[in-house]
């Protein structure tokens, strides 16, 4: 069974661009999280969502950050503009529901502003 | 969701059991304690997790005091590939969904 899929594995833009991160969770997950881990930290919840509703936005930045979840199975994170401070590792998960499971994540989308 | 503290690096000899210790003073009686792991350069790994009562499956032993206060990640035999940082995680399986990750222990398997 193919695990959580993130794209791009690396990207290294100039501040003020846009990027976009995707995300394929594992088939038949309902549960998607995006969190953001920096350097030396563990990762931060940004954005949760229940199938193809953002049940959780309260740590996103939102006047840069925007997600969403078509059809409820894969997922895009868009900064827009990058700033300095967003270099950093996001992460993607999934899980079967939202009980007492685990999350399976992907292997992550390094950032680098410059 | 209740806070963790760990400390903040062990070392392990290859071979020999390895002793991750988490204190969740705070936890509440519907909270489950987890512990993840992260290898560097990969995402968080599940390794394992319970409530009340000790758990072991095939990559660890969890161990969890009466009070629930505290617990402790048992790897029996470390190896060089169990060199990670090691989070433990205490969640409820109702309303917020949370998993607050800390900064975790990091651990090192010396050969």
């Amino acid at each position: 069974e193919a695990g959580v899929v993130q794209s791009p594995r690396y990207k290294i833009i100039e501040k003020k661009q846009p990027v976009a991160f995707w995300c394929n969770p594992i088939s038949g997950h309902n549960t998607l999280y995006w969190y953001r881990q920096n350097l030396g930290q563990g990762p931060e919840l940004l954005i949760r969502y229940e199938n193809e509703e953002a049940v959780d936005d309260s740590q996103l930045p939102k006047d840069r950050f925007s997600a969403e979840r078509l059809k409820g199975v894969d997922s895009t994170l868009k900064i827009q503009p990058a700033e300095l401070g967003d270099s950093a590792v996001y992460l993607c998960a999934s899980s079967l529901d939202r009980g007492a499971g685990e999350l399976f994540f992907g292997e992550g989308s390094r950032l680098t502003v410059l | 969701d209740a806070k963790t503290t760990q400390p903040t690096s062990m070392d392990c000899a290859e071979g020999r059991a390895a002793n991750l210790p988490c204190n969740h003073s705070t936890i509440s009686g519907n909270e489950y304690v987890y512990w993840y792991r992260q290898i560097h350069s990969q995402g968080p790994q599940y390794i394992i997790h319970g409530l009340k009562n000790n758990e072991t499956n095939e990559m660890a032993s969890l161990i969890i005091t009466e009070d629930r206060k505290s617990s402790t990640l048992i790897l029996p035999h470390a190896t060089l590939r169990d060199t990670a940082v090691y989070y433990c995680i205490v969640r409820a399986p109702s309303g917020t969904y949370k998993y607050i990750f800390g900064t975790g222990t990091r651990l090192k398997v010396l050969a």
